[in-house]
Parts: C-alpha cells; sequence; structure tokens
C-alpha cells in the first residue's frame, strides 16, 4: 500500500527558505499514470493547492507562490520536494503532500499525514 | 478569498440528508471535473468523489456528487456522527493555470 510521509525543518526564520521532502513507500514515484502535488493549511483556515510536478518534470503553481516556489521529483530516492523561498509568517502551516491520479481527473487521492511549518525568529 | 464559494457550515440529525453546495466559475466547474475531500483536523484529508460523480473504492454509497454548469454539490445521506468533519471541492481552473480549492464547509452531527 502506497504511503507518503512529509519531513524537513519545522521552524524556519523570516526570509529564509522552507525546504520539505514527501517520501514515497509501497510504490515507485515513477509510475506514469501519477504526479505529485503540495498543499498546505494554515492555521484556521481552509487547504490551499501550492502545486504539482508532472513525470516529465513539467510544473504548475499557485500564481500566488509561483515567484518563490519549487517542486521537484528524486526518483533516486523516490522522494518528492518542496522548496519555498523568502517565508513569512502567512507560509506557517501544515503542508501535505499528496498524489495526483491522472486517471481519475487529477484528484489527490493518496495524501501524508502532514508536517507543521513555523515561520518564525 | 476562493474563486469556489461553499457554505461555511452545514449540519443534521443523525440519518438525516445534507447536502453542501460548491460555486464556480466557467473557467473552473464549468469546464473541468470537481472532486470532494472529508478532513478531519489532525489527519490527513481524504478523497470522497472525483470526476464529479464518482467514489473510489472503499467510500460509502451515502457520499454522492453532482455537476450542473459552474455549480456542484455534495450530498450525505443517512448522516452518521462519523461524517462530521470539513469538506472541500476542488477544481481545476483555467484562467489561473492551477488548481483551487474551496474555502470548505464544516458539518455538524447535531
Amino acid at each position: 500500500q502506497l504511503q507518503l510521509q512529509e519531513s524537513g525543518s519545522g521552524l524556519v526564520k523570516p526570509s529564509q527558505t522552507l525546504s520539505l521532502t514527501c517520501t514515497v513507500s509501497g510504490g515507485s514515484i515513477s509510475n506514469g499514470g501519477f504526479s505529485w502535488s503540495w498543499i498546505r493549511q494554515p492555521p484556521g483556515k481552509g487547504l490551499e493547492w501550492i502545486g504539482f510536478i508532472y513525470q516529465s518534470g513539467v510544473t504548475y503553481y499557485s500564481p500566488s507562490l509561483t515567484s518563490r516556489v519549487n517542486i521537484s521529483l528524486d526518483r533516486s530516492k523516490n522522494q518528492l520536494s518542496l522548496k519555498l523561498n523568502s517565508v513569512t509568517a502567512a507560509d506557517t502551516a501544515i503542508y501535505y503532500c499528496a498524489r495526483v491520479n491522472l486517471g481519475k481527473g487529477r484528484a489527490l487521492d493518496i495524501w501524508g499525514q502532514g508536517t507543521m511549518v513555523t515561520v518564525s525568529s | 478569498q476562493s474563486v469556489l464559494t461553499q457554505p461555511p457550515s452545514a449540519s443534521g440529525t443523525p440519518g438525516q440528508r445534507v447536502t453542501i453546495s460548491c460555486s464556480g466559475s466557467s473557467s473552473n466547474i464549468g469546464s473541468n471535473s470537481i472532486k470532494w475531500y472529508q478532513h478531519l483536523p489532525g489527519t490527513a484529508p481524504k478523497l470522497l468523489i472525483y470526476s464529479n460523480n464518482e467514489r473510489p473504492s472503499g467510500v460509502p454509497d451515502r457520499f454522492s456528487g453532482s455537476k450542473s454548469g459552474t455549480s456542484a454539490s455534495l450530498a450525505i445521506s443517512g448522516l452518521q456522527s462519523e461524517d462530521e468533519a470539513d469538506y472541500y471541492c476542488e477544481a481545476w481552473d483555467d484562467s489561473l493555470n492551477g488548481s483551487v480549492f474551496g474555502p470548505g464547509t464544516k458539518v455538524t452531527v447535531l
């Protein structure tokens, strides 16, 4: 059974770069039927789509984050990564990685448990 | 402010039917499929509905989805206490060239 686990720094200083990794187990990140995505949830707010990456490496990002975000795949480690630079307190959130099922209308069909990231000095 | 609109809350007694709406525009719901997710705080969100009205295996048939024009809805029939959660709609937006979530609806079982 496919499982996703987010990891990374839980505390990031303002203006620095947030770096997270999503480790995929129980299956290959290179399966052509799927893409991979990041979503976040600020405290007390709803889900916010960050972006996703196709197997080809083509990425799509939220317009509000596109100038600061980078999503990539590390096939050798079966991992998905997220980098968000120039962070502010508004980037404090629970960050989730999820599998994008291309056969199901790009539905996010498997999610990680999420990891809390706090931006504070 | 989200481009998709959902009521902030909905409620019902056990056994009742609850419906949650999701309103958008021609660039999102009007031209792309809608997905629905259930989210209990502290847990991973769960896919309930994809392609407007399809249920993944393991999702009870008490959950159903529909779409008409630029609006969609999620219905929960035979409401159970375990259905108390936040529910989000999601769709691709051609104008934004990205996906968008609705603001979420909190369902309370009275």
